[in-house]
């Protein structure tokens, strides 16, 4: 079975911190994912990457950014968080064009 | 531009058969994907529509038509545990071939 998993269920930071979000699957796929989700805007994309030390802007880019050194491991970082950060974090991995395959997520709140 | 619909909630008894349905308007279409969500957890996979048609999985059934940009979700024999959102996602949108574009979701909520 495919493993997606995050450093944290919940983080509770303040504004203007740096914020570390870990995601890391062990199937070896290419491409991952990290996504927000928030009530009544659904699922948007925020960074992906397709190999290691690749990158490239979703569709929310804007306040985030993200690092792939290892094949396994996909970080995003905010770099000094806000209140309009506050959001569902999740990541997702895929082989190619297949399913993409979820993480818990981390319900992250900006106070 | 590119725009997924989906209803925002719907509800059905248990036993019953309900059908959640997703229109969509896309710059290049590949394939349609249905996830389950229930609260607080991950979305997981229920389906992928590449060809017109229908696909079924036990009480779980996929429709896609590529001419109409719409597709449904079917659930049969409803039970409690399939309250949940159902969210539809379309890759291929622009050429990206790994890329999902999300709906909103339906929200599901199944009563006795």
């Amino acid at each position: 079975d495919v493993k997606v998993t995050q450093s944290s269920r919940y983080l509770v930071k303040r504004t203007g911190e740096k914020v570390f979000l870990e995601c890391v699957q062990d199937m070896d796929h290419e491409n991952m994912f990290w996504y927000r989700q928030d009530p009544g805007l659904g699922l948007r994309l925020i960074y992906f990457s397709y190999d290691v030390k690749m990158k490239e802007k979703g569709d929310i880019p804007e306040g985030y950014s993200v690092s792939r050194e290892k094949k396994e491991r996909f970080s995003l970082i905010l770099e000094s968080a806000s209140t309009n950060q506050t959001s569902m974090y999740l990541c997702a991995s895929s082989f190619g064009a297949d399913t993409q395959y979820f993480g818990p997520g981390t319900r992250l709140t900006v106070l | 531009g590119q725009n997924i619909d989906q209803p925002t909630e719907m509800t059905a008894t248990e036993g019953a058969i309900v059908q959640i349905n997703c229109t969509y308007q896309t710059s290049g279409f590949n394939g349609l994907f249905w996830y389950q969500q229930h609260a607080g957890e991950a979305p997981t996979f229920l389906s992928y529509n590449v060809l017109d048609g229908l696909e079924e999985k036990g009480r779980f059934s996929s429709f896609l038509s590529r001419s109409k940009g719409y597709s449904y979700l079917l659930l049969k024999e409803l039970q409690m545990k399939d309250s949940a959102s159902y969210l539809c996602a379309v890759t291929g949108s622009g050429g990206a071939t790994n890329k999902l574009i999300f709906g909103t979701g339906t929200l599901l909520a199944v009563q006795p």
